[in-house]
């Protein structure tokens, strides 16, 4: 069980803005800022989101990030089928000597 | 660019020792980075393992720590990973990685910028 909460399935189709939740606590998302990966089949994860709502250069705008108390969302404008992929969300917790946890991941379905 | 080359042995025997090797490559492991382990059994989500600084500095995943050590050796540039008394639940994909690990007034910002392509580990007898 992780300790960050996501859905673990949401789609959409071409064009559409889907977005995925990820629920955590005070001594993670609360405290702490929001990294979001995405994972494509058979591949390694590559950095999507850091920092709540930055985009590493080469990231398309329209993946969006945002953090409100102790939830982040992901937010995806334009739904292409190469977006079809696993996400998921990261943080520091600040627990027993700190360490880093991530979601269970959203697998992404393009109809 | 920085490039994150893993290897090591594709197969353990249960009650054994994981050992794998993390080689980076375009860069010095020296610089102001930290470098993580993540792993993903088969079909499941990821998981930190733990991670590294130059100096030796280490922080491990509070479920992982009795059985985990996380080196470093700056003479070749690498750092590696021993995962001791593996079960079947060990088997997965493990990553190597660069983060960056900062305090700010915004909490702690952990961002695991460059990723190894990965190496498949399966325990079994």
């Amino acid at each position: 069980q992780s300790v960050l909460t996501q859905p673990p399935s949401a789609s959409g189709t071409p064009g559409q803005r889907v977005t995925i939740s990820c629920s955590g606590s005070s001594s993670n998302i609360g405290s702490n800022t929001v990294n979001w990966y995405q994972q494509l089949p058979g591949t390694a994860p590559k950095l999507l989101i850091y920092s709540n709502n930055q985009r590493p250069s080469g990231v398309p705008d329209r993946f969006s990030g945002s953090k409100s108390g102790t939830s982040a969302s992901l937010a995806i404008s334009g739904l292409q089928s190469e977006d079809e992929a696993d996400y998921y969300c990261a943080a520091w917790d600040d627990s027993l000597n700190g360490f880093a946890v991530f979601g269970g991941g959203t697998q992404l379905t393009v109809l | 660019q920085v490039q994150l080359q893993e290897s090591g042995p594709g197969l353990v025997k249960p009650s054994g020792t994981l050992s794998l090797t993390c080689a980076v490559s375009g860069g010095s492991i020296s610089s102001s980075n930290w470098w993580s382990w993540v792993r993903q059994p088969p079909g499941k989500g990821l998981e930190w393992i733990g991670e590294i600084y130059h100096s030796g500095s280490t922080n491990y995943n509070p479920s992982l720590k009795s059985r985990v050590t996380i080196s470093v050796d700056k003479s070749k540039n690498q750092f590696s990973l021993k995962l001791s008394s593996v079960t079947a639940a060990d088997t997965a994909v493990y990553y190597c990685a660069r983060d960056l690990l900062d305090i700010t007034i915004f909490g702690v910002v952990l961002v695991f910028d460059i990723w190894g392509q990965g190496t498949m580990v399966t325990v079994s007898s």
